[in-house]
C-alpha cells in the first residue's frame, strides 16, 4: 500500500536550517508529482512546493521562495525539503503528499513532521 | 493568485441531516482545453492528515461514501453531505490546482448539532 513517512522535524532557532525527508513506498515513485504542504498550529492548509516526476521542474509559494528547496531521489524514492533562513512563522506541521495521476488532487498524504522555529 | 473562499466557516448539523459547504474561487478554475474544473475537496479529522474526497470538482475518490457529493463549475463549487454521520465531523477544505500557486480555502468545520 502507498506510504509516505516524513522525518527531520524539530526545534530550530530563527535563521536556522532544517531538512525534511519523505520516504515513499508502495507505488512507482518516479511516475508522480510530489508536494509539500504545511499547517500552522490551529490554522488551515498552505501549499508550499511541488516537484515534477523527473525532478526537472520545481515550484514554490512566494512565502518560501528563495529560502526553501524541494528535491527528490527517484532511486531512494524520497522527496526532500531543505529549509533555510527559517522564521517563527514557518512553525507548522509539514506534510508531503502525492499528486494523483491525470487531473487528480493530492491523493496520499504523510502523517506530517512538526517544525518549530523559536528562540 | 487565485483566492479560495469557503462558506460558512463552521456549521452544526443534526445527525442524518444535510450539510452544505460552499467554495468560491476568485477566478475560474475551468480549463477550456479539457473542460475540467481543477478543484479538489479534502476532509481533515483531528490529528490526521487531510484525505482527498473529490477531484475535478465532482469525481469521487475511491472509497468515499456516496453520501458525499461535489458539484459546481467555473468559480462556484459545493460539497454536500446528504445525511450527516458522526464520523463526518471534520474540517473540510477546497483547493484549486489550476495554476501555481495552488491555494486552499480557509476550511469549514462541521459539527453535530
Amino acid at each position: 500500500q502507498v506510504q509516505l513517512v516524513e522525518s527531520g522535524g524539530g526545534l530550530v532557532k530563527p535563521g536556522g536550517s532544517l531538512r525534511l525527508s519523505c520516504a515513499a513506498s508502495g507505488f512507482t515513485f518516479s511516475d508522480y508529482y510530489m508536494s509539500w504542504i504545511r499547517q500552522a498550529p490551529g490554522k488551515g492548509l498552505e501549499w508550499i512546493s511541488y516537484i515534477r516526476p523527473s525532478g526537472s521542474g520545481t515550484y514554490y509559494a512566494d512565502s518560501v521562495k528563495g529560502r526553501f528547496t524541494i528535491s527528490r531521489d527517484n532511486v531512494e524514492t524520497s522527496v526532500y525539503l531543505q529549509m533555510n533562513s527559517l522564521r517563527v512563522e514557518d512553525t507548522a506541521v509539514y506534510y508531503c503528499a502525492r499528486k494523483g495521476q491525470g487531473g487528480s488532487g493530492l491523493d496520499y498524504w504523510g502523517q506530517g513532521a512538526l517544525v518549530t522555529v523559536s528562540s | 493568485d487565485i483566492v479560495m473562499t469557503q462558506s460558512p466557516d463552521s456549521l452544526a448539523v443534526s445527525l442524518g441531516e444535510r450539510a452544505t459547504i460552499n467554495c468560491k474561487s476568485s477566478q475560474s478554475v475551468l480549463y477550456s482545453s479539457d473542460n475540467k474544473n481543477y478543484l479538489a475537496w479534502y476532509q481533515q479529522k483531528p490529528g490526521q492528515p487531510p484525505k482527498l474526497l473529490f477531484y475535478w470538482a465532482s469525481t469521487r475518490e475511491s472509497g468515499v461514501p456516496d453520501r458525499f457529493s461535489g458539484s459546481g463549475s467555473g468559480t462556484d463549487f459545493t460539497l454536500t453531505i446528504s445525511s450527516l454521520q458522526a464520523e463526518d465531523v471534520a474540517v473540510y477544505y477546497c483547493q484549486h490546482y489550476y495554476n501555481i500557486p495552488w491555494t486552499f480555502g480557509q476550511g469549514t468545520r462541521v459539527e453535530i448539532k
